[in-house]
């Protein structure tokens, strides 16, 4: 069993949708969970990190973490074609930094 | 801020040859990591430095990888002899803090 699960789509959605991206994971000693997202032949970005249970908002994106139940989410409100992309989850057990990524979902966003 | 630089974007090898990947991290940032990231997955942790310093290579092919940051500031990553297995984008990243800043990666082909 893989640390950390991720459907990997391809997930296509029209313009305007709210998006909907999750990732489970094993490990209950992950303390740090992170969103980053990636465009074709570029490196990852980070986009949200969070440390807690309960949700963080940030403009058109609110991560949300449930870690009694090893699960986290990314909601994308008003999708646009621009994000249009491969998002990535990824943990951290401690304060190595040492990230635990999830393969990866593929975002379609039409206009 | 000039971000991670790496070079060559697109290498294309046959199996048993050598090939080496440079990265010049974000000036200032004393950790500096390599990523592998097979087609369809998440990349994953090959090696961490701390200026010129192996925090965490546990996941280093070591009959076949080496890596190296002299003078704590650029690094390079080689592999000898490449295999079909290795094809894949290498990902470097560097962070003076938590949040790790990717380079756009280097793709590599093994013929």
């Amino acid at each position: 069993q893989k640390e950390v699960e991720q459907d990997p789509g391809p997930l296509s959605v029209p313009e305007g949708a709210i998006v909907s991206l999750n990732c489970t994971y094993s490990n209950s000693a992950f303390q740090y969970f992170m969103w980053y997202r990636q465009y074709s032949r570029k490196g990852p970005e980070l986009l949200m990190y969070t440390y807690s249970s309960g949700n963080k908002e940030d403009g058109r994106f609110t991560a949300q973490v449930d870690k009694s139940s090893k699960y986290i989410s990314l909601f994308i409100r008003d999708s646009q074609p621009s994000d249009s992309a491969t998002y990535l989850c990824a943990m951290v057990p401690d304060s190595s930094y040492k990230l635990i990524f999830g393969s990866g979902t593929r975002l379609l966003v039409r206009p | 801020e000039a971000g991670v630089a790496q070079s060559p974007r697109y290498k294309i090898i046959e199996k048993r040859q050598s090939v080496a990947f440079w990265c010049n991290p974000i000036s200032g940032h004393a950790t500096l990591y390599w990523y592998q990231q097979i087609l369809g997955q998440g990349p994953k942790l090959l090696i961490q430095f701390q200026n010129n310093g192996v925090v965490d290579d546990s996941q280093l092919p070591k009959d076949r990888f080496s890596a190296e940051r002299l003078k704590g500031v650029d690094s390079t990553l080689k592999i000898q002899p490449a295999k079909l297995e290795d094809s894949a984008v290498y990902l470097c990243a560097s962070s003076s803090y938590d949040e790790q800043y990717f380079g756009p990666g280097t793709r590599l082909t093994v013929t």
